[in-house]
Parts: C-alpha cells; structure tokens; sequence
C-alpha cells in the first residue's frame, strides 16, 4: 500500500465549476502537506503548503487537512481551462526532508 | 525569482551507457534532492543532501550516485543505463523544513 493514495482520473469539469481533488495517507507522522500542480513536461509547481490540521485559502484554492481521518483536499473555485494539469499532493515528517508524494489526478476544465 | 535550473533538458543515451545531470539550487537554499518519475507515475525520492552532505536517501540504485559541490550545484551520475532507466529526473531544493522548488527536469531516454 502507497503511504499518499491519490485518485489518477482523469477528471473532467465545466469552466466555472468547483473541483475537489482528494487524497488519503497512512503514516500518522506525516506533519506537513503540499499541493504541487504540474503542466506537460514541465515540474512540480508549489500550490499550497499546511502545516497539521485545517484550512488554507489562497486565491481560487483552497487546502484542507484532517489529520484525524488522514484525509486531504484541494479545492479549485471558479475552475479555469488553465487550471488543466495534473495536481499532486504530498506528505512530509517535520525534520525529514523527503516528501512522499500521491499518484497525481489529471485534471481538464472543459471551455 | 530564481528557480531550481537542471541541465540537460533532454538527453538520449544507450543502455550500458553513462549519464551525468546537472541541477543548480534556488540561492541560498541548503538542501537538494532528486527525484525520478516514471510516465504516469508519480515522483519517487532517489536522494538528498543537506550543506553538501548526503542527508537521506531512498530507492536509489547502487548503480547512481549523487554529490553536493561547494558551490551548492549537485549532479546525479547514471551508469550502466538500462532500459528502465527512462523518465524524467527532477531536482529540488528547500530551506530545512521548507517546502520544496522544482526544476523543469531532464528527460532521460534510454535506447
């Protein structure tokens, strides 16, 4: 088992809709939570970064972490097709440098 | 802003071969690591160094190694490429226990 499960998609929405992207994690040391948004042969792009349990708002995202059920979550408002991409999440352990990351969904915002 | 630079964007070698990869830090950052991710696949940590030191270190096979040089720009060496070996390569770079900045990587192809 995978310690960062992640949905691979593909999803496909409509321009404006609100998009929920998911993740599950087993390892209870986990601290520290990212959101990487990567474009076709391009790199990770940092999205959001939290810190243990709660919200994060940045712009049209928001992150969301429940470290009681190993449950994390971005949601995209008012979807783009530039928001087109595949979003990876990822757990890390304070004092560790590694981050473990999910499979990544593939996300299209239909026009 | 400066970003992680990686060089070559793209190389194309034989199996038995050897690779060498190039990867320049974010200034000031203190801690480098590389990444391998497979088509479809998400990253897998292969190394990190932290000040030049080698400071974690995951599926690496014994056939890669990595360093740290002075001026903080870090190399991935491949040798005897397999077919396998194929992906692409990314590195990273962070403050301790922050998050991490990804370069655009190298697309390392084995024939």
């Amino acid at each position: 088992q995978k310690e960062v499960e992640q949905d691979p998609g593909p999803l496909s929405v409509p321009e404006g809709a609100i998009v929920s992207l998911n993740c599950t994690y087993s390892n209870s040391a986990f601290q520290y939570f990212m959101w990487y948004r990567q474009y076709s042969r391009k790199g990770p792009e940092l999205l959001m970064y939290t810190y243990s349990s709660g919200n994060k708002e940045d712009g049209r995202f928001t992150a969301q972490v429940d470290k009681s059920s190993k449950y994390i979550s971005l949601f995209i408002r008012d979807s783009q097709p530039s928001d087109s991409a595949t979003y990876l999440c990822a757990g890390g352990i304070q004092g560790a440098q590694k981050l473990v990351f999910g499979q990544g969904t593939r996300l299209t915002i239909n026009p | 802003a400066a970003g992680v630079i990686q060089s070559p964007r793209h190389l194309i070698k034989e199996k038995r071969e050897t690779a060498t990869l190039k990867c320049y830090p974010i200034p000031r950052h203190d801690t480098v690591y590389w990444y391998q991710q497979g088509p479809g696949q998400d990253p897998q940590f292969l190394i990190s160094f932290y000040e030049k030191m080698q400071s974690d270190k995951g599926s690496i096979p014994d056939r890669f190694s990595a360093q740290q040089f002075s001026d903080y720009h870090s190399e991935l060496n491949m040798s005897s490429l397999e077919l396998g070996d194929s992906a692409l390569y990314f590195c990273a770079s962070s403050l301790m226990n922050s998050p991490l900045h990804f370069g655009n990587g190298t697309r390392l192809t084995v024939t």
